[in-house]
């Protein structure tokens, strides 16, 4: 299995402030997932991060809100930016390690 | 567009009894695979299985057995002789198969999820 570390593992920040999130993962990937769960809630797809090209969005996301860097093929980063109580979730990124997906183990954020 | 229900939002069994959690699934695609993922209370994502579609035979793992009907567009999940360990949300998920330079890099659509409870 694939070995997916995440930091921070949770925060809590104030409205209107900005957090990012690193992912790591052990081996090389062509791509990987960010997800958000909010409370009680199912994952919902944010963005896919390809290596070299600016990353894909799902519906209801934008850019602006949550940049995606992706330098490298183990490293990525999520930022949430100029948060609200509504961005309390747990945000998590995975990858695919032959045709298995792994996730992290997640980042808590409380937004207060 | 794609759909995974799982009907069930919580269940409950008593330890040791079998408990079977369902998974109905929605896709236009011909080629696309199938997930169980297990999170326990600490909020990690376990993954279970994946299934493409081609490969309608049942697994089992244990005291984990998965049941694919591509009749029914079902994918359910039984577990054996239940431990208050496996008490957890359960997710299923969906996804196409990547084609070309996406291919192994698909994108996953998650029900739901059912909250099963073991009862010591």
């Amino acid at each position: 299995s694939a070995v997916i570390s995440q930091k921070p593992s949770r925060d809590i920040c104030q409205r209107g402030t900005s957090l990012t999130i690193q992912c790591q993962v052990d081996s090389q990937v062509t791509m990987m997932f960010w997800y958000r769960q909010q409370p009680g809630q199912s994952l919902t797809l944010i963005a896919t991060a390809n290596q070299g090209s600016e990353a894909t969005y799902e519906s209801g996301f934008v850019i602006d809100k949550f940049p995606i860097s992706r330098p490298n093929l183990t490293f990525s980063t999520l930022t949430v930016s100029n948060m609200s109580p509504e961005d309390s979730s747990i945000y998590l990124c995975s990858a695919n390690r032959v045709g298995e997906q792994y996730f992290g183990p997640g980042t808590r954020l409380t937004v207060t | 567009a794609q759909k995974v229900t799982q009907a069930q939002t919580e269940i409950s069994v008593v330890e040791k009894e079998d408990v079977t959690l369902d998974c109905v699934y929605e896709t236009r695609d011909t080629t696309y695979y199938l997930f169980w993922y297990k999170q326990p209370p600490s909020g990690e994502l376990v993954f279970l299985i994946r299934r493409n579609s081609f490969d309608e035979q049942n697994e089992i793992s244990g005291r984990y057995s998965w049941n694919f009907q591509k009749s029914t567009s079902s994918f359910n999940f039984t577990i054996t002789a239940s431990q208050v360990v496996d008490s957890a949300v359960y997710f299923c998920a969906l996804s196409e198969a990547g084609r070309g330079s996406n291919f192994g890099n698909e994108k996953l659509t998650f029900g739901t999820g059912t909250r099963l409870t073991i009862i010591p």
